[in-house]
């Protein structure tokens, strides 16, 4: 079965840390990579996503993601994290050779202390 | 423009009844998806519509669950005699066609508890 695993459950970091959040996914043909983020209170909004080209992926508020597809990974990272950087990350996939919807990681907890 | 909404945003149920939950798409946006959010399995898929076509219910997890789109817009889940298992957040998202690299946009959810 279809499956994104992170391995991070919860990473707690000091602002202007740097952050790195792992992603990988089941081998399935060829994938879209979407990185969502779920602040406190809010609902779930998307970071960047993956399609093809550039490996090295930019996102909104200075996030980026690499996709290396021999590891099957698609790591989140930011430089320096700050406190608003708090939140519930979500890698997730969808698989050109299966459904539409998206396969969801377990989500990784950030919490940037001050 | 106006973004996903879900109505209720948080229903408390006994169990052995049923539970309508409402979606409304971003308009114009021809897919529509559900999923649960729970604590013991995540985020998973449930069902997707997309137009006319036959919706894709591979995720419902039983045969208690079903849903509706109704004139291609707004989306109904329901889930008849609930249990206590149900309970998670449930959340829509919609996408403007049903192309693979289309983002999905999510609505605030709906909490559901089965008491």
């Amino acid at each position: 079965a279809q499956s994104v695993s992170q391995h991070n459950h919860h990473v707690i970091l000091s602002e202007a840390a740097s952050l790195e959040l792992g992603c990988n996914y089941s081998y399935g043909g060829t994938v879209n990579l979407f990185w969502y983020v779920q602040y406190p209170g809010q609902h779930l909004q998307l970071l960047l996503k993956y399609f093809s080209g550039d490996p090295l992926v930019k996102g909104i508020k200075g996030f980026e993601a690499e996709f290396i597809k021999s590891k099957f990974s698609f790591n989140l990272r930011k430089p320096s994290v700050q406190w608003s950087d708090t939140a519930e990350y979500f890698c997730a996939v969808t698989y050109y050779t299966g459904r539409r919807a998206l396969t969801f990681g377990s989500g990784t907890r950030l919490q940037v202390q001050p | 423009g106006a973004g996903v909404s879900q109505s209720p945003s948080n229903k408390v149920t006994e169990k052995g009844k049923d539970v309508e939950l409402r979606c409304d798409p971003i308009s114009g946006h021809t897919a529509l998806y559900w999923y649960r959010q729970s604590l013991g399995q995540g985020l998973e898929f449930l069902i997707y519509f997309q137009g006319n076509s036959a919706p894709d219910k591979s995720g419902l997890p039983s045969d208690r669950f079903s849903a509706e789109r109704t004139g291609g817009s707004v989306s109904t889940l329901t889930i008849q005699r609930t249990q206590q298992e149900d309970s998670a957040v449930y959340l829509c998202a919609s996408s403007a066609s049903a192309q693979i690299r289309e983002t999905q946009y999510f609505g605030p959810g709906t909490r559901l508890l089965v008491l």
